[in-house]
């Protein structure tokens, strides 16, 4: 079974960085196929992809973020975590990590982002 | 990157109606690699359609999907009260992923 949870400050004040980190289980982020991502959402708005990794250490990031994102991963923990720089009030959102299987994409057996964290809320202020 | 356009914003139907949701895309999305998405409030995002219409495990089968290219469309047969909640499309066929806006299923 698949899970992912998310855990990192409830408060940052502006200019702050953020660190959260993603902690897994049911999977292994060294096996060929498997990637993890952060997505957020403002209180009362859309979801906002943010990044990815993937079993190779390649990395992908939103254009709108890019320049204060970082993601890594730590195989042996089963932990991806994000950094976003220079924060402010209008990153408040809640933020979650979901877990995708490309090679079960490639097989047409999945799709997209399967299986999510609880997420949690970051408050800029 | 890829921009998502869903449209209604917001639906308002009674239970038992069928609610036609579309998602489109500003380019060809590749290998119709579109999913959709169900959250209710407080809760996250639950994956219930991939690769454009193929059902997530445990999605009943009043949810069903189609299109390919730049549009898609997310219907549900009957709604239930179960339902009701906020759809996003997503695409994942190209490097950078994202979302659409979403769209609210409202009991009318």
């Amino acid at each position: 079974q698949i899970t992912l949870k998310e855990s990192g400050p409830t408060l940052v004040k502006p200019t702050q960085t953020l660190t959260v980190t993603c902690t897994f289980s049911g999977f292994s982020l060294s096996t060929h196929g498997v990637a993890v991502g952060w997505i957020r959402q403002p209180p009362g708005r859309a979801l906002e992809w943010l990044a990815l990794i993937y079993w190779d250490d390649d990395k992908r990031y939103s254009p709108s973020v890019k320049s204060r994102l970082t993601i890594t991963r730590d195989t042996s923990k089963n932990q991806v975590v994000l950094t976003m720089t220079n924060m402010d009030p209008v990153d408040t959102a809640t933020y979650y990590c979901a877990h995708s299987d490309l090679v079960r994409v490639a097989e047409g057996r999945s799709g997209g982002m399967d299986v999510w964290g609880q997420g949690t809320t970051v408050t800029v202020s | 990157e890829i921009v998502l356009t869903q449209s209604p914003g917001t639906l308002s139907l009674s239970p038992g109606e069928r609610a036609t949701l579309s998602c489109r895309a500003s380019e060809s999305v590749s290998s119709s690699y579109l999913a959709w998405y169900q959250q209710k409030p407080g809760q996250a995002p639950r994956l219930i359609m991939y690769g454009a219409s193929s059902r997530a495990t445990g999605i009943p089968d009043r949810f069903s999907g189609s299109g390919s290219g730049t549009d898609f469309t997310l219907t549900i047969s009957r709604l239930e009260p179960e339902d009701f909640a906020v759809y996003y499309c997503q695409q994942y066929g190209s490097s950078l992923w994202t979302f659409g806006q979403g769209t609210k299923v409202e009991i009318k």
